[in-house]
């Protein structure tokens, strides 16, 4: 089936506009996530959106950083005024999260932004 | 609170040789614990994972690792490394309706 879909795949901004960013979960995934993950670096969690609860924002670095989803199905991440330190690969991942929260996670390719 | 240690940052290992990928968790709750690798595809592939039962957990591509509790540790083990595993690894944790913890990663180059 469908795996976790993300667009645009690259996206190239100046320094100072605002990008969008896609994530379609798989289908019937309750949990969503995004993290960003800067050349060479590790993962950083951003937001985390768990079924109709308040989502985690916890990770989001600064106030020009939003996120939102509808239901259980896409989400986008929403950068204002970028700067060149937010270039990175933004991925997304959803997982099927029980009761229990032992379900993996389910990655999408990312995005890759660069901001010039 | 949880947090997921991965002491090396790097693992420089000949090829056929074995290698282990050092992890240790901390949580107050039980834990799920898993392991991602990341080709140079972006994207994370899930390589295996402990929910409960056995210790000895085996995953895809002829990696294990071991369950232990009074250690809290989570060691990803192959015993002879291809030139294909050279990638970046992952350990996590998750559990008690907590969200995925990562650690920092490992990234293993294997040397002809």
């Amino acid at each position: 089936g469908a795996g976790v879909s993300q667009s645009p795949s690259n996206k190239v901004t100046e320094k100072g506009k605002d990008v969008e960013l896609r994530c379609d979960p798989i289908s019937g995934h309750t949990a969503l996530y995004w993290y960003r993950q800067r050349l060479g670096q590790g993962l950083e969690f951003l937001i985390y959106f768990q079924g109709n609860s308040a989502p985690d924002k916890s990770g989001l670095p600064s106030d020009r950083f939003s996120a939102e989803r509808t239901g259980e199905s896409v989400s986008t991440l929403t950068i204002q005024r970028t700067q060149q330190e937010d270039s990175a690969v933004y991925l997304c991942a959803s997982s099927p999260l029980g009761a229990s929260n032992n379900s993996p996670l389910h990655f999408g390719n990312g995005t890759r932004l660069t901001v010039t | 609170a949880q947090s997921v240690t991965q002491l090396d940052s790097q693992v420089p290992v000949f090829e056929e040789a074995p290698v282990e990928l050092r992890c240790n968790y901390s949580s107050s709750v039980s834990v799920y614990l898993f392991w991602y690798v990341q080709y140079p595809n972006p994207g994370l592939q899930l390589l295996l994972k402990y929910l409960s039962g056995s210790t000895l957990v085996k995953g895809i591509h002829g990696f294990e690792a071991e369950f232990n509790k009074s250690q809290t540790s989570f060691h990803l083990r192959k015993p002879s490394v291809h030139i294909s595993d050279t990638a970046e690894y992952f350990c996590a944790v998750s559990g008690g309706y907590q969200k995925v913890t990562f650690g920092t990663g490992t990234k293993l180059q294997v040397i002809p």
